[in-house]
Formats: structure tokens, C-alpha cells, sequence
């Protein structure tokens, strides 16, 4: 079956521009995670959503970040006025269930350079 | 606060060799999850295993194995026979029920050369 889908793969933004990731996670999973990446690092925790509730927003860096699942299933990150701090990939994770403890599946991240 | 440390930045073997990815972890709760994922070159991460900090039996499954110690707070990897197609970056990454997300820690580089 299709695994979890993110869009556009590779983004370049010039520095005060907004951008919006897209994330499709597997039909029928309940939760939703994005992380960031910075290049040589592990992935860091930034939101997750239990269907279209955002029951958790602690990791998001700033105000500038905002994360959205209106109908409980695609999901976009959006970051306003970029800065080049935000260069980064950006990973989503579904799972089936709302245990944080379920296997995450993730997608292919979206690379986002700004310049 | 939970934490995971990976010290090996980057390994190099030759196939066929064993190769043992070292994992510590930090947390004051007495049930936590442990996980491993690893991440090839094309940037997808891809779960290994699962473990609960009450089960402590090690786990082989094929050329792959960890070892859990509560004691000593790791959770080691290790790649019997290793093969080209195990480089990749490898996360071990630490949960606690309620809170959702996965700390990872920042990954050891493996390359396997033929």
C-alpha cells in the first residue's frame, strides 16, 4: 500500500519568504508527527496531531511555525518569513493508532533551503 | 528530561564483518520505549525494532540483533555478516507513554565497503 507522501520534495525560499510543506500519511491513521532535521543531526520533534486535534505544539522553534490537519488526515507545516536557521528537512510520521508508542511510519521528507 | 546518545559518529567496516552500534539513554521513567530506525541515502526513515523497558530479552531477527541492559541504560546494535546495502545512518530513538513523540539521538554513519 502507499506509504506516507510529502510535498514539494525540495523547496528553495529566499530568506522573508513563506513556505508550505505538505504531508499525506497512510489512510486511516489516527496520528500525525513532523520533525525537523538539520543537516547531521536526528530528527527533532516539532507538533503532532491526533486526528485533527493538535494535542501537541511544544517543538514548533517559533510563532513563525504553524501546523494545520483540518480533516484529520492531510496535514501542511507552514513557516512564515524564513529565516535561514529553518534550512532543514522536514519529516512527516504517521501511526495507525494514538499510543505514542506505535511504530511511526515516515515519509521522505521535504528539504527546504532558504537562501 | 529523556535523552539518547549516540558517541559513534561514524563507522567504517568491510563486508562481512560484525559491526555493533553503541546506544545510551536517559530518563527517569520507569516505562519508556526504545526504538531503532535507520535512514539509507534516499532520506526515508525505516523502523527496525520496538522494545519496552520491561522486556529485556535480547532480539535477533536475521543478520541483526540488540542487546538490551536496563543496568547500563543501552540499547546496542548489531549487524552480523555486515553487506553494502547496510550503509545507511542509523537512530536509536527513546518514547515515554503520554508524551507522543520520539527523541532520537543523532545518529551513527555506517559504510560498509566491498
Amino acid at each position: 500500500g502507499a506509504g506516507v507522501s510529502q510535498s514539494p520534495r525540495y523547496k528553495v525560499a529566499k530568506r522573508g519568504q513563506d513556505v508550505a510543506l505538505r504531508c499525506d500519511p497512510i489512510s486511516g491513521h489516527v496520528s500525525l508527527f513532523w520533525y525537523q532535521q538539520a543537516l547531521g543531526q536526528g530528527p527533532e520533534f516539532l507538533t503532532y496531531f491526533q486526528n485533527e486535534a493538535q494535542l501537541d505544539k511544544s517543538g514548533l522553534p517559533s510563532d513563525r511555525f504553524f501546523a494545520e490537519r483540518p480533516e484529520g488526515s492531510v496535514s501542511t507545516l507552514k513557516i512564515q518569513r524564513t529565516q535561514q536557521e529553518d534550512s532543514a528537512v522536514y519529516l512527516c510520521a504517521s501511526s495507525l493508532d494514538q499510543r505514542g508508542w506505535d511504530e511511526q511510519f515516515f515519509g521522505p521528507g521535504t528539504r527546504l533551503t532558504v537562501l | 528530561a529523556q535523552k539518547v546518545t549516540q558517541a559513534q559518529t561514524e563507522i567504517s567496516v568491510v563486508e562481512k564483518e560484525d559491526v555493533t552500534l553503541d546506544c545510551v539513554y536517559e530518563t527517569r521513567d520507569t516505562t519508556y520505549y526504545l526504538f531503532w530506525y535507520k535512514q539509507p541515502p534516499s532520506g526515508e526513515l525505516v523502523f527496525l525494532i520496538r522494545r519496552n523497558s520491561f522486556d529485556e530479552q535480547n532480539e535477533i531477527s536475521g543478520r541483526y540483533s540488540w542487546n538490551f541492559q536496563k543496568s547500563t541504560s543501552s540499547f546496542n546494535f548489531t549487524i552480523t555478516a555486515s553487506q553494502v546495502v547496510d550503509s545507511a545512518v542509523y537512530f536509536c530513538a527513546l518514547t515515554i507513554p503520554n508524551t507522543d513523540k520520539l527523541i532520537f539521538g543523532t545518529g551513527t554513519r555506517l559504510q560498509v565497503f566491498p
